[in-house]
């Protein structure tokens, strides 16, 4: 049963404009979410991330927002650039066991 | 401050043989986590470690994999007979851990591992 899910299996922007990718999670207990970010041959690297204390967190070109009542969260990529293009990958923090759980992952590729 | 290290890189072995994968966590984190990756889906856990104990190996298919974090630094994981299925990523990451702190794990660079 995967807890934590990412719809969009790819999205694709012209560089320049905003990426939005989706996630969303299952068990209300989440407290914690992050943001990885997947380049080929490389391991996830740590992006961005939120507790469930705050609807919104920002850091330069990212932005994570949080719906608690939606159990929803997305993020935001402007302006989207070249070099952003990568796997995305979603993840809780799972509050009992401090484990994460990952999304599928969406492959986001930004047009020159 | 050194990141996750992996080793190897790379692994092709037969079905049936065996394989280790070694990762040294970031120095001073307490909890270290194993994940297999295979291609087209997200990281699953197959073993969690907390210091030296073992805090979650549920996924872990325990006739075939084993692992282990001696004085609670390095680990390693071990595929005994290997099956054509396992052939993934295996990423290793480590966290400062604990209950109560929410934090982000850092991951190392993986093994890629291809049975044939």
């Amino acid at each position: 049963d995967q807890q934590v899910k990412q719809n969009s299996p790819s999205l694709s922007v012209q560089e320049g404009r905003i990426s939005i990718l989706n996630c969303d999670y299952t068990n209300s207990m989440f407290d914690y979410f992050l943001w990885y970010k997947k380049y080929p041959a490389e391991g996830p690297t740590f992006l961005i991330s939120i507790s469930s204390i705050k609807d919104k967190n920002e850091d330069g070109r990212f932005t994570v927002f949080l719906n608690k009542s939606a159990k929803h969260l997305s993020l935001h990529i402007v302006p989207s650039q070249p070099g952003d293009s990568a796997v995305y990958f979603c993840a809780a923090l799972d509050p009992g066991t401090y484990k994460y759980i990952f999304g599928t992952g969406t492959r986001l590729k930004v047009l020159a | 401050e050194a990141g996750v290290a992996q080793s190897p890189r790379y692994k092709i072995i037969e079905k049936r043989q065996s394989v280790a994968f070694w990762c040294n966590p970031i120095s001073g984190h307490a909890t270290l986590y194993w994940y297999q990756q295979i291609l087209g889906q997200g990281p699953k856990l197959l073993i969690q470690f907390q210091n030296n104990g073992v805090v979650d190996d549920s996924q872990l298919p325990k006739d075939r994999f084993s692992a282990e974090r001696l004085k609670g630094v390095d680990s390693t994981l071990k595929i005994q007979p290997a099956k054509l299925e396992d052939s993934a990523v295996y990423l290793c990451a480590s966290s400062p851990g604990g209950v109560g702190l929410n934090t982000e794990a850092f991951f190392g660079q993986g093994t890629r591992l291809t049975v044939v």
